[in-house]
């Protein structure tokens, strides 16, 4: 079983808030990742990072931000959220090597921007 | 680029029925194929993965896939369904020195009493 955690799991917010999503992995893992999930639609790739203070965008221009600095803890921030950023947001996390690295995700935060 | 087709949004079948999900990739070069379900309410889970070694791979939960070159395609496999197998299934695809997956668009799975 994957150790690899998102907090909080459920968030409404109200429109112009300041929210962290919070995401850790105790698996020593370089690559930690955040995807965005609609309901019943595909994963889109948001932020990655190969390691401490790497931090990349990924394929879905998103307006929020990221950041690395304990290999172990891979926060996501909106600075002020819309009802436009309600989805689901996952984590996941790899170790680094050429391309066949197995993901292991987190349970998710399903986010509502009222 | 890699991509993945996910053929069907929906499937549904009978419990004790075969389960047969496909995908069909697009890549270049030789890719790495991953099968991934989704319970509601939870993250992903590997169900499933080929890194260029036995083309028919195993996974858990008695699934297994069959990669076959000359057809582009990863379909996921199950003799028997059981109510516990309703779930998403996501299909994905990367590749050596690729950085990321790429997602198929999911199929969820329903299984009738």
């Amino acid at each position: 079983e994957a150790d690899i955690y998102q907090t909080p799991r459920y968030l409404v917010i109200g429109t112009g808030k300041k929210i962290t999503l919070e995401c850790s992995q105790t698996m020593g893992h370089d690559k930690m990742y955040w995807y965005q999930q609609d309901p019943g639609m595909e994963l889109h790739l948001i932020h990655y990072s190969y390691g401490v203070n790497s931090t990349e965008k990924g394929d879905l221009s998103s307006e929020s931000t990221v950041s690395r600095i304990r290999t172990e803890h891979f926060p996501l921030t909106l600075e002020s959220a819309r009802p436009s950023h309600t989805s689901q947001y996952l984590c996941a996390s790899s170790e680094l090597g050429t391309g066949g690295e197995t993901q292991y995700f987190g349970p998710g935060t399903r986010l509502l921007v009222l | 680029a890699q991509s993945v087709t996910q053929l069907g949004s929906h499937v549904s079948v009978s419990e004790g029925a075969l389960v047969l999900l496909r995908c069909n990739y697009s890549s270049s070069v030789p890719p790495y194929l991953f099968w991934y379900v989704q319970y509601p309410n939870q993250g992903l889970q590997l169900l499933l993965k080929y890194t260029s070694a036995a083309t028919l791979v195993k996974g858990i939960n008695g699934f297994e896939a069959e990669f076959k070159k000359s057809e582009t395609s990863f379909h996921l496999t199950k003799p028997s369904a059981h109510m516990s197998d309703a779930a998403e299934y996501f299909c994905a695809v990367s590749v050596q020195g690729a950085q990321k997956l790429v997602f198929g668009q999911g199929t969820r799975l329903t299984i009738n009493p």
